[in-house]
């Protein structure tokens, strides 16, 4: 399985400010994908990094709210933009390996709420 | 689209008993892989058990096990000699062979009493 780290751990932003949400693995992944839990509820698939392109959407989500990055196999930031109280949410970053896709591991999540 | 449904919200067991947790889901794919994660308080999802929809083997992990009904797309979690560290919100999860996304159901809280 995967070491990944996720920063910050947790934030209490204001209301249309943007936070990046970082997530490092310690080995190289083929996949990195990004979740948003939302208090009480389950998780559900924002989109997924691909490294040296745009990432893919789920519908719903949209670029200009959620930017993504992913400028190498190890490290992928999520932002969220223009935050109002509705973005409260814990914000998860999950992994996949080239012989493994089918698996992915997570990590702890970050915290996020918006006053 | 796929769903997943989990009909229990919460569950709770004694220490050493054994407790089974219920996961329903949809689809029209043959093939596909379904999971059980587990989210402790500290927030992380760790993946618990793994199914492939073409093994009609169920699969085992040490006290984890799991009843896979693919005719009534049912994948129930069996925790037997529950320990208090499995106190944890239990999601079950669904992915397309082809694809890579995860479907998730809408959980189940279990707590391990003393």
């Amino acid at each position: 399985s995967a070491v990944i780290s996720q920063k910050p751990s947790r934030d209490i932003c204001q209301r249309g400010t943007s936070l990046t949400i970082q997530c490092q693995v310690d080995s190289q992944v083929t996949m990195m994908f990004w979740y948003r839990q939302q208090p009480g509820q389950s998780l559900t698939l924002i989109a997924t990094a691909n490294q040296g392109s745009e990432a893919t959407y789920e519908s719903g989500f949209v670029i200009d709210k959620f930017p993504i990055s992913r400028p190498n196999l190890t490290f992928s930031t999520l932002t969220v933009s223009n935050m109002s109280p509705e973005d409260s949410s814990i914000y998860l970053c999950s992994v996949a390996y080239q012989g493994a896709k089918n698996i992915q591991y997570f990590g702890a999540g970050t915290r996020l709420s918006v006053l | 689209a796929q769903t997943v449904t989990q009909s229990q919200p919460e569950m709770s067991v004694q220490e050493a008993e054994t407790v089974t947790l219920s996961c329903t889901y949809d689809t029209s794919e043959n093939n596909y892989y379904l999971f059980w994660y587990k989210q402790p308080p500290s927030r992380q999802m760790i993946l618990v058990i793994r199914q492939e929809a073409y093994k009609q083997q169920n699969a085992t992990e040490n006290r984890f096990s799991v009843n896979f009904q693919k005719a009534a797309k049912s994948f129930s979690l069996k925790i037997s000699d529950s320990q208090l560290g499995d106190t944890a919100m239990y999601f079950c999860a669904f992915m397309q062979t082809s694809g890579s996304r995860l479907t998730f159901g809408e959980g189940t809280q279990l707590t391990v009493n003393p």
